[in-house]
């Protein structure tokens, strides 16, 4: 069966510093691979995605960058964080392809604090 | 105007109510999501949705394409139901499975 890690769970951090956040899929191969973050009261936005090594499309503008080093491991990092930057980090993973049966698989988040 | 609406967008119930959740969408889609955020953050999908309707215990998603709505309903709500719920669609003319959320629904559940 297939299982998503992320880490750290919680992390604080001060505004300035850099962000390393991991998330790795076990039980896959070839899966697409997406970042998320939910910000306080509001809804979920993506980041960035992946459907391969090497492979990331980025949706909205920030200094925040993602990288996927081998298939089922997706990176997101920034060198210097910014108080807008704390959030609800989410990792997610779905079957490779485009098919109507792509359902998102979501990892157990990170949430981040800036101060 | 967001892509995806849903409503309401808090709902407060008595254990054993039946509970409604509306999304509407203005894209063509491939296909629906319903999940379900519990309070300490964690995902779940419930549903994913392309025509029709499925049931899974108590839960039951419905969606009609052609209008571009979706409903989740919740039959004898107990408060473990309580949680966010998240309509999310796929986009046709989406690439890499990319979805596109409501702002979701905080449903609380009293005894």
């Amino acid at each position: 069966s297939q299982t998503i890690h992320q880490w750290p769970a919680t992390l604080v951090q001060p505004v300035g510093s850099p962000l390393s956040l991991e998330c790795t899929v076990e039980g896959t191969s070839n899966p697409n691979l997406y970042w998320y973050r939910q910000a306080a009261g509001r809804g979920l936005q993506l980041l960035f995605y992946s459907v391969g090594i090497g492979q990331i499309s980025s949706e909205v503008p920030q200094n925040l960058s993602a990288s996927r080093p081998q298939d089922r491991q997706f990176i997101l990092s920034s060198k210097k964080l910014l108080l807008s930057d704390s959030g609800f980090y989410l990792c997610a993973w779905s079957p490779p392809g485009r098919g109507v049966g792509n359902e998102q698989f979501f990892g157990p988040g990170t949430r981040l604090t800036v101060l | 105007k967001n892509e995806v609406e849903q409503s309401p967008q808090n709902l407060t119930a008595q254990e054993g109510e039946f509970i409604t959740i509306n999304c509407s969408y203005s894209v063509g889609i491939s296909a629906l999501h319903w999940l379900q955020q519990h309070p300490g953050g964690g995902i779940v999908s419930l549903f994913m949705l392309s025509s029709g309707k499925k049931k899974h215990g108590r839960l039951i998603a419905t969606i009609n394409i052609q209008e571009k709505h979706s409903s989740l309903h919740i039959t004898a709500s107990h408060p473990r139901d309580s949680a966010v719920y998240i309509c999310a669609v796929r986009p046709i003319y989406n690439q890499g499975g990319k979805l596109i959320f409501g702002q979701g629904t905080e449903l609380s559940v009293k005894p």
